[in-house]
Protein backbone atom coordinates (compact mmCIF):
# COMPACT_ATOMS: atom_id res chain seq x y z
CA UNK A 1 0.00 0.00 0.00
CA UNK A 2 1.24 3.56 -0.99
CA UNK A 3 2.48 5.38 2.47
CA UNK A 4 2.42 8.54 0.00
CA UNK A 5 -0.41 9.24 -2.80
CA UNK A 6 -0.75 12.21 -5.44
CA UNK A 7 -4.70 11.55 -6.25
CA UNK A 8 -4.62 13.69 -9.77
CA UNK A 9 -2.45 12.37 -12.20
CA UNK A 10 -2.58 15.89 -14.31
CA UNK A 11 -3.46 19.42 -13.45
CA UNK A 12 -4.14 21.80 -16.13
CA UNK A 13 -3.82 25.75 -15.24
CA UNK A 14 -4.13 28.77 -16.73
CA UNK A 15 -1.32 30.75 -17.07
CA UNK A 16 -0.44 33.44 -14.40
CA UNK A 17 -2.95 31.54 -12.20
CA UNK A 18 -1.93 29.52 -8.96
CA UNK A 19 -1.27 25.96 -9.24
CA UNK A 20 -2.35 23.66 -6.43
CA UNK A 21 -0.50 20.35 -6.17
CA UNK A 22 -1.66 17.82 -3.46
CA UNK A 23 0.21 14.63 -1.96
CA UNK A 24 -1.68 12.70 1.37
CA UNK A 25 0.53 10.57 3.26
CA UNK A 26 -0.12 7.88 5.91
CA UNK A 27 2.92 7.58 8.05
CA UNK A 28 2.97 9.86 10.98
CA UNK A 29 6.61 9.14 11.97
CA UNK A 30 7.67 11.31 8.38
CA UNK A 31 9.70 13.84 9.33
CA UNK A 32 10.91 15.62 6.56
CA UNK A 33 9.03 16.34 3.13
CA UNK A 34 9.82 17.64 -0.36
CA UNK A 35 8.68 18.49 -3.53
CA UNK A 36 10.91 17.70 -6.83
CA UNK A 37 9.77 18.43 -10.50
CA UNK A 38 10.61 16.94 -13.74
CA UNK A 39 11.23 17.82 -17.31
CA UNK A 40 11.32 14.73 -19.76
CA UNK A 41 14.38 13.45 -20.25
CA UNK A 42 15.75 14.64 -17.41
CA UNK A 43 16.19 13.65 -13.64
CA UNK A 44 13.85 14.90 -10.98
CA UNK A 45 15.14 18.66 -9.71
CA UNK A 46 14.58 19.52 -5.64
CA UNK A 47 12.14 22.54 -5.44
CA UNK A 48 11.08 22.91 -2.56
CA UNK A 49 10.87 21.52 1.38
CA UNK A 50 9.13 21.40 4.56
CA UNK A 51 10.13 19.78 8.17
CA UNK A 52 7.55 18.52 9.94
CA UNK A 53 7.78 20.57 12.59
CA UNK A 54 6.89 23.65 10.40
CA UNK A 55 3.68 24.47 8.64
CA UNK A 56 4.49 26.54 5.94
CA UNK A 57 7.72 26.98 3.43
CA UNK A 58 8.28 29.81 1.26
CA UNK A 59 10.51 30.49 -2.04
CA UNK A 60 9.90 33.04 -4.39
CA UNK A 61 6.80 31.59 -6.21
CA UNK A 62 6.67 28.38 -4.14
CA UNK A 63 5.08 27.56 -1.20
CA UNK A 64 4.66 24.09 0.54
CA UNK A 65 1.91 23.61 3.37
CA UNK A 66 1.64 21.10 5.58
CA UNK A 67 -1.40 19.94 7.57
CA UNK A 68 0.02 17.17 10.10
CA UNK A 69 -3.24 16.10 11.43
CA UNK A 70 -4.89 15.61 8.09
CA UNK A 71 -1.70 14.11 6.64
CA UNK A 72 -1.77 16.53 3.88
CA UNK A 73 1.11 18.38 2.09
CA UNK A 74 0.24 21.01 -1.12
CA UNK A 75 2.31 23.41 -3.48
CA UNK A 76 1.39 26.22 -4.36
CA UNK A 77 3.32 27.98 -7.39
CA UNK A 78 2.23 31.50 -7.51
CA UNK A 79 1.93 33.10 -10.54
CA UNK A 80 1.85 29.48 -12.87
CA UNK A 81 4.00 30.09 -15.97
CA UNK A 82 4.75 27.69 -18.81
CA UNK A 83 8.49 26.97 -17.74
CA UNK A 84 6.07 25.35 -14.56
CA UNK A 85 4.98 22.84 -16.76
CA UNK A 86 5.95 19.32 -15.52
CA UNK A 87 5.60 16.25 -13.22
CA UNK A 88 5.85 17.11 -10.01
CA UNK A 89 6.96 14.44 -7.09
CA UNK A 90 5.98 14.71 -3.73
CA UNK A 91 8.16 12.39 -0.95
CA UNK A 92 8.19 12.02 2.39
CA UNK A 93 11.32 10.95 4.85
CA UNK A 94 10.68 8.28 6.82
CA UNK A 95 12.98 6.69 10.18
CA UNK A 96 15.17 5.10 7.97
CA UNK A 97 16.24 8.41 6.06
CA UNK A 98 14.88 6.74 2.92
CA UNK A 99 12.78 8.79 0.56
CA UNK A 100 8.98 7.11 -0.19
CA UNK A 101 7.74 8.69 -3.48
CA UNK A 102 4.06 9.57 -4.33
CA UNK A 103 3.13 8.74 -8.35
CA UNK A 104 3.64 12.45 -9.72
CA UNK A 105 1.41 15.21 -10.93
CA UNK A 106 1.80 16.24 -14.27
CA UNK A 107 1.20 20.10 -14.39
CA UNK A 108 0.24 21.63 -17.98
CA UNK A 109 0.36 25.61 -17.81
CA UNK A 110 -2.14 26.47 -20.39
CA UNK A 111 -1.22 30.25 -22.44
CA UNK B 1 24.13 20.78 -15.32
CA UNK B 2 23.24 18.55 -12.35
CA UNK B 3 26.35 17.25 -10.76
CA UNK B 4 25.21 14.01 -11.02
CA UNK B 5 26.10 12.19 -14.45
CA UNK B 6 24.87 8.86 -15.46
CA UNK B 7 25.77 6.68 -18.59
CA UNK B 8 24.36 5.36 -21.17
CA UNK B 9 21.06 7.29 -21.42
CA UNK B 10 19.63 4.91 -23.16
CA UNK B 11 19.99 0.79 -23.53
CA UNK B 12 18.78 -1.89 -25.16
CA UNK B 13 19.67 -5.20 -24.04
CA UNK B 14 18.44 -8.97 -24.67
CA UNK B 15 17.62 -11.26 -21.69
CA UNK B 16 20.73 -12.95 -21.25
CA UNK B 17 23.36 -9.81 -21.65
CA UNK B 18 25.46 -8.48 -19.11
CA UNK B 19 25.61 -4.74 -18.95
CA UNK B 20 26.50 -1.93 -16.18
CA UNK B 21 24.90 1.38 -15.54
CA UNK B 22 27.75 4.24 -14.40
CA UNK B 23 26.62 7.24 -12.06
CA UNK B 24 29.58 9.63 -11.13
CA UNK B 25 29.06 12.46 -8.91
CA UNK B 26 31.09 15.33 -8.11
CA UNK B 27 29.11 17.46 -5.72
CA UNK B 28 31.53 16.00 -2.87
CA UNK B 29 28.59 14.06 -1.55
CA UNK B 30 29.36 10.95 0.51
CA UNK B 31 25.90 9.54 0.20
CA UNK B 32 24.66 7.78 -3.33
CA UNK B 33 21.23 6.20 -4.39
CA UNK B 34 19.98 3.84 -6.95
CA UNK B 35 16.02 4.38 -7.97
CA UNK B 36 13.95 2.29 -10.23
CA UNK B 37 11.07 4.30 -11.99
CA UNK B 38 8.61 2.54 -13.82
CA UNK B 39 5.74 3.89 -16.10
CA UNK B 40 3.28 6.25 -13.98
CA UNK B 41 4.72 4.63 -10.36
CA UNK B 42 6.50 6.05 -7.67
CA UNK B 43 9.94 6.03 -7.85
CA UNK B 44 11.50 2.84 -5.77
CA UNK B 45 14.75 3.15 -3.60
CA UNK B 46 16.53 -0.03 -4.78
CA UNK B 47 20.10 0.95 -2.74
CA UNK B 48 21.69 3.29 -0.57
CA UNK B 49 25.41 3.71 -0.03
CA UNK B 50 27.03 5.90 2.47
CA UNK B 51 30.79 6.29 3.09
CA UNK B 52 31.21 3.35 0.09
CA UNK B 53 29.34 0.78 2.40
CA UNK B 54 26.08 -0.67 1.36
CA UNK B 55 23.06 0.31 3.96
CA UNK B 56 20.10 -0.65 2.23
CA UNK B 57 18.84 -3.39 -0.27
CA UNK B 58 15.36 -3.06 -0.58
CA UNK B 59 14.67 -6.76 -1.26
CA UNK B 60 15.84 -6.18 -4.74
CA UNK B 61 16.32 -9.29 -7.07
CA UNK B 62 20.01 -10.53 -7.35
CA UNK B 63 20.12 -9.82 -11.27
CA UNK B 64 20.88 -6.65 -9.98
CA UNK B 65 24.27 -6.22 -8.39
CA UNK B 66 25.59 -2.77 -7.39
CA UNK B 67 29.22 -1.43 -6.83
CA UNK B 68 30.86 1.84 -4.80
CA UNK B 69 34.31 1.89 -5.27
CA UNK B 70 34.50 5.11 -4.08
CA UNK B 71 32.21 8.19 -3.05
CA UNK B 72 32.08 9.36 -6.40
CA UNK B 73 31.07 6.71 -8.16
CA UNK B 74 28.26 3.87 -8.46
CA UNK B 75 27.45 1.24 -10.86
CA UNK B 76 24.35 -1.06 -11.12
CA UNK B 77 25.52 -4.28 -12.98
CA UNK B 78 22.92 -5.85 -14.57
CA UNK B 79 22.12 -9.45 -15.61
CA UNK B 80 19.74 -11.95 -17.09
CA UNK B 81 17.33 -9.07 -16.75
CA UNK B 82 13.30 -9.95 -17.40
CA UNK B 83 10.96 -7.73 -19.45
CA UNK B 84 9.73 -6.07 -15.91
CA UNK B 85 12.72 -4.40 -15.65
CA UNK B 86 12.56 -2.46 -18.54
CA UNK B 87 12.21 0.98 -16.85
CA UNK B 88 13.89 4.31 -16.11
CA UNK B 89 17.10 3.92 -13.63
CA UNK B 90 17.99 6.39 -11.93
CA UNK B 91 20.89 7.59 -9.92
CA UNK B 92 20.95 10.33 -6.88
CA UNK B 93 23.40 11.35 -4.08
CA UNK B 94 23.09 13.70 -1.03
CA UNK B 95 25.58 15.02 1.11
CA UNK B 96 25.29 12.56 4.01
CA UNK B 97 21.97 10.24 4.23
CA UNK B 98 20.01 11.50 6.23
CA UNK B 99 21.15 14.93 6.35
CA UNK B 100 18.02 17.95 5.48
CA UNK B 101 19.89 18.47 1.96
CA UNK B 102 18.04 17.28 -0.97
CA UNK B 103 19.10 14.37 -2.78
CA UNK B 104 20.66 15.43 -6.38
CA UNK B 105 19.69 12.82 -9.45
CA UNK B 106 20.82 12.52 -12.95
CA UNK B 107 18.98 12.21 -15.80
CA UNK B 108 18.72 8.29 -15.84
CA UNK B 109 19.32 5.14 -18.03
CA UNK B 110 16.30 4.37 -20.09
CA UNK B 111 16.89 0.72 -19.75
CA UNK B 112 14.89 -1.85 -22.70
CA UNK B 113 14.46 -5.57 -22.24
CA UNK B 114 13.88 -7.55 -25.76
Amino acid sequence: DQQVKQNSPSLSVQEGRISILNCDYTNSMFDYFLWYKKYPAEGPTFLISISSIKDKNEDGRFTVFLNKSAKHLSLHIVPSQPGDSAVYFCAARDSNYQLIWGAGTKLIIKP
Amino acid sequence: ETGVTQTPRHLVMGMTNKKSLKCEQHLGHNAMYWYKQSAKKPLELMFVYSLEERVENNSVPSRFSPECPNSSHLFLHLHTLQPEDSALYLCASSFTLGSNQPQHFGDGTRLSIL
